[in-house]
């Protein structure tokens, strides 16, 4: 079946340190997208990739870094420049950013915890 | 800019109770509207959407109606059952996907 995986599930790091987060697609979508949940919110956009080699900045993307080498893969990292890490992060593909009723596709989730 | 309101949670029924969860919205287009839904330790999914006024989606005993007159897209079920318990949201989407607005939330909780 075809989806998205993020990994891990729970991730714990020491203030000051960097940490990656996987996310990984093979829906054969174009378009990937980061979004932070905090409790009683809605979901915020940290960053976007409509092609390989190509994203741009969402929202809050201030202490966050993506790369996206691959159709399938968009890391997100986690600097130690960004003031309120500890979050539940998630991960969506599309097939057609540009329509508006082109829904996401969501993973799982990762749930980061910096102390 | 464009923006999402729902009713605020947390909400809790009994099973089979009647259920609804207001959705209003402030767009300058003609967004598409979305309802997602999140169960506990799990990413969203979408749960029903609508792209023009007065379409109707539908899911899973789900219904919601685009009113553009009343600019809402409230969520509403006839019989909710325990494995309904999550949380919802309410989304908007004028200018593609990228510009995808969602609202705080709802947290229902169906008692048995």
């Amino acid at each position: 079946d075809g989806g998205i995986t993020q990994s891990p599930k729970y991730l714990f790091r020491k203030e000051g340190q960097n940490v990656t987060l996987s996310c990984e697609q093979n829906l054969n979508h174009d378009a990937m997208y980061w979004y932070r949940q905090d409790p009683g919110q809605g979901l915020r956009l940290i960053y976007y990739s409509q092609i390989v080699n190509d994203f741009q900045k969402g929202d809050i993307a201030e202490g966050y870094s993506v790369s996206r080498e691959k159709k399938e893969s968009f890391p997100l990292t986690v600097t130690s420049a960004q003031k309120n890490p500890t979050a539940f992060y998630l991960c969506a593909s599309t097939r057609d950013a540009a329509r508006d009723n082109s829904p996401l596709h969501f993973g799982n989730g990762t749930r980061l915890t910096v102390t | 800019g464009d923006s999402v309101t729902q009713m605020e949670g947390p909400v809790t029924l009994s099973e089979e109770a009647f259920l609804t969860i207001n959705c209003t919205y402030t767009a300058t287009g003609y967004p598409s509207l979305f309802w997602y839904v999140q169960y506990p330790g799990e990413g969203l999914q979408l749960l029903l959407k609508a792209t023009k006024a007065d379409d109707k989606g539908s899911n899973k005993g789900f219904e919601a109606t685009y009113r553009k007159e009343t600019t809402s897209f409230h969520l509403e079920k006839g019989s909710v059952q325990v494995s309904d318990s999550a949380v919802y949201f309410c989304a908007l989407s004028d200018q593609g996907a990228q510009k995808l607005v969602f609202g705080q939330g709802t947290r229902l909780t169906i008692n048995p």
